[in-house]
């Protein structure tokens, strides 16, 4: 199966909170990461969580953390049109001499005005 | 400052015709690079990654190969294009704890 799992699609009225949520399998990774994209275009970091942390709030976003299931999670509060776009989640890993990012397959985050 | 460069932002190409994508980032000294492509309306998949000049690490099987000839330099290519190959390429380098992704490339095979 996957290494990082994400469902595909999620819809929110403009103005409500928007969960996104992640499952990976890895426990060594040190690193979890959420990245958005819009359309057309290239990856945007978002935020990012050590993985001995909890919790990181950064403004309209939350980013929860259990490790013990593996559950990662991005809360959007106060979402907007401009929220709209494609969510990845992906955990960091050390493989060989590197240090890679493994992806989960992104959930679109449709959001209604 | 550290910015990454990727080129061209669309491209394509026919069926056998040969592919080179290059990538460059400026602002740091042997950063790791690496090569990722998503398919269409699906997630990101690790091609290739390389720790230093003519270190190279493939991922999958296929029908491409990289290459990085200088310190700042990742290059991705085929000597035969095949349908499968269209998709979204998406250059990447690791910045302390981060990653930061270039503007991508959309190759079309037709």
């Amino acid at each position: 199966g996957e290494d990082v799992e994400q469902s595909l699609f999620l819809s929110v009225r403009e103005g409500d909170s928007s969960v996104i949520n992640c499952t990976y399998t890895d426990s060594s990774s040190t690193y979890l990461y959420w990245y958005k994209q819009e359309p057309g275009a290239g990856l945007q970091l978002l935020t990012y969580i050590f993985s001995n942390m909890d919790m990181k709030q950064d403004q309209r976003l939350t980013v929860l953390l259990n490790k013990k299931d593996k559950h990662l999670s991005l809360r959007i509060a106060d979402t907007q049109t401009g929220d709209s776009a494609i969510y990845f989640c992906a955990e960091s890993k050390v493989r060989g001499a590197g240090n890679m990012l493994t992806f989960g397959g992104g959930t679109r985050l449709m959001v209604k005005p | 400052s550290q910015t990454i460069h990727q080129w061209p932002a669309t491209l394509v190409q026919p069926v056998g015709s040969p592919l080179s994508l290059e990538c460059t980032v400026e602002g740091t000294s042997n950063p790791n690079l690496y090569w990722y492509r998503q398919a269409a309306g699906r997630g990101l998949q690790l091609l290739f990654y390389s720790v230093g000049i003519g270190q190279i690490s493939s991922e999958v099987p296929q029908n491409l190969s990289a290459s990085r000839p200088q310190d700042r330099q990742f290059i991705l290519s085929s000597k035969k294009l095949l349908l499968s190959d269209s998709g979204f390429y998406l250059c990447a380098w690791r910045v302390r704890l981060g990653y930061t992704f270039g503007s991508g490339t959309r190759l079309t095979v037709v």
